[in-house]
């Protein structure tokens, strides 16, 4: 059974750098089959893909994939040695605030099978 | 503004079917079968009822079901019960994005 736990401040002030953590259990961020994706979802803006990260063996490359509206502000990386995987969100405003989720899709399935408990991050001074 | 168009709100009663859809666009429902569709109640992360756009995952109910024409994918629940009362969120591939997602229909059992 695969879980994913997340970790990281509820409490960011504007112009900061948010940082979570998602450790996974039950699968490996390594994965060929796997890729590991955080999402957020605000009443303003509902749901939203931010960002993916995943490791292909074919290649012994390491993938990352971000949205238009945040490219230039995110990073998302990999730990190995911990097995979970990072979000960085530099130069944040109170519009970032909402839940953060992590989530896992399989096999390049449409589904995210698996989500983290949800982190509700506020932007606030 | 979301990027797949849902309707706010569906109700039935106990037993009843219901189903709701989510419309895009050539370019992100239109392609392929990458539509999900997800499950939330208050409080709690999104659960996928659907993936590949009719296809259940394991330990989610029959009583799920998922379809797709064109542009427009649709989402059946059938024997409506109290426990389906929930926020359910569709999502797709798009043009400029991995996933999109819809911005949800409240269902109501009446």
């Amino acid at each position: 059974q695969v879980q994913l736990q997340q970790s990281g401040p509820g409490l960011v002030k504007p112009s900061q750098t948010l940082s979570l953590t998602c450790a996974i259990s039950g699968d490996s961020v390594s994965s060929d089959r796997a890729a590991w994706t955080w999402i957020r979802q605000s009443p303003s803006r509902g749901l939203e893909w931010l960002g993916r990260t995943y490791y292909r063996s074919t290649t012994s490359r390491w993938y990352h994939d971000y949205a238009v509206s945040v490219e230039s502000r995110i990073t998302i990386n990999p730990d190995t040695s911990k097995n979970q995987f990072s979000l960085q969100l530099k130069s944040v405003t109170p519009e970032d605030t909402a839940v953060y989720y992590c989530a896992r899709t399989i096999d390049d399935s449409s589904g995210f099978d698996y989500w983290g408990q949800g982190t509700l991050v506020n932007v606030s001074s | 503004q979301s990027a797949l168009t849902q309707p706010a709100s569906v109700s039935g009663s106990p037993g009843q079917s219901i189903t709701f859809s989510c419309t895009g666009i050539s370019s992100d429902v239109g392609v392929d079968n990458y539509v999900s569709w997800y499950q939330q109640h208050p409080g709690k992360a999104p659960k996928l009822v659907i993936y590949d756009v009719s296809n259940r995952p394991s330990g989610v109910s029959k009583r799920f079901s998922g379809s797709k024409s064109g542009n427009t994918a649709s989402l059946t629940i059938s024997g409506l019960q109290a426990e389906d009362a929930a926020v359910y969120y569709c999502s797709s591939y798009a043009d400029n994005s991995p996933h999109v997602f819809g911005g949800g229909t409240k269902v109501t059992v009446l």
